[in-house]
């Protein structure tokens, strides 16, 4: 069975500095592995989808990479603002079904 | 274009009561998906809809979760008997095709008394 992991649970940075958030999966037969945003009491926003084919993929001041052969993935935000602050989740989705799994997220706070 | 919607945003219902949630996907989206999301966890697959037909219903926790998608458009989600571990977020996403990239809707508060 599917395990997302994301680490760290909660991160508070100052305003301006780039940061990375990390997501492990344990089962490397991935279709695709997707980063959202949630904003409290919001559903979520799609950031970036990276097929199981791609190494990364860029929209802005986000880069999200992906390492399958490792189980890895990670979100890298520049310049962060604090708009920014949201809570961040990995998805993961097999290859042979549509149980798309979900890590618990990471909770970034960026201050003003 | 307009997004996933889901209705109603909130739901409070007493233990043992019946509900129904209902989405609304992005139009031309064959896929839906819904999930369940409890207070400080990721969202958790429930079912997933292409067109017409249940083609994955592995996540649903019981018989008393039941999904329709009559039309292979809107889609109800049902929920006899109502009790408490069901209070959660109830989220619903459509895509393009089934392995395509997925938007969610705002999710609909459950909270069961």
């Amino acid at each position: 069975k599917q395990e997302v992991t994301q680490i760290p649970a909660a991160l508070s940075v100052p305003e301006g500095e780039n940061l990375v958030l990390n997501c492990s999966f344990t089962d490397s037969a991935i279709y695709n592995l997707q980063w959202f945003r949630q904003d409290p009491g919001k559903g979520l926003t799609s950031l970036l989808l990276i097929q199981s084919s791609q190494r990364e993929q860029t929209s802005g001041r986000l880069n999200a990479s992906l390492d399958k052969s490792s189980g890895r993935s990670t979100l890298y935000i520049a310049a962060s603002q604090p708009g920014d602050s949201a809570t961040y989740l990995c998805a993961v989705s097999p290859v042979n079904n549509n149980d798309m799994r979900f890590g618990a997220g990471t909770r970034l706070t960026v201050k003003p | 274009g307009a997004g996933v919607s889901q209705t109603p945003s909130n739901k409070v219902t007493e233990k043992g009561k019946y509900v129904e949630l209902r989405c609304d996907p992005i139009s031309g989206h064959t896929a839906l998906y819904w999930y369940r999301q409890s207070l400080g966890q990721g969202p958790e697959f429930l079912i997933y809809f292409q067109g017409t037909g249940a083609a994955d219903d592995s996540g649903l926790p019981n018989d008393r979760f039941f999904a329709v998608r009559p039309e292979g458009s809107v889609s109800t989600l049902k929920i006899q008997r109502t009790e408490r571990g069901d209070s959660a977020v109830y989220l619903c996403a459509s895509s393009l095709v089934g392995d395509n990239e997925q938007f969610f809707g705002p999710g609909t508060r459950l909270t069961v008394l």
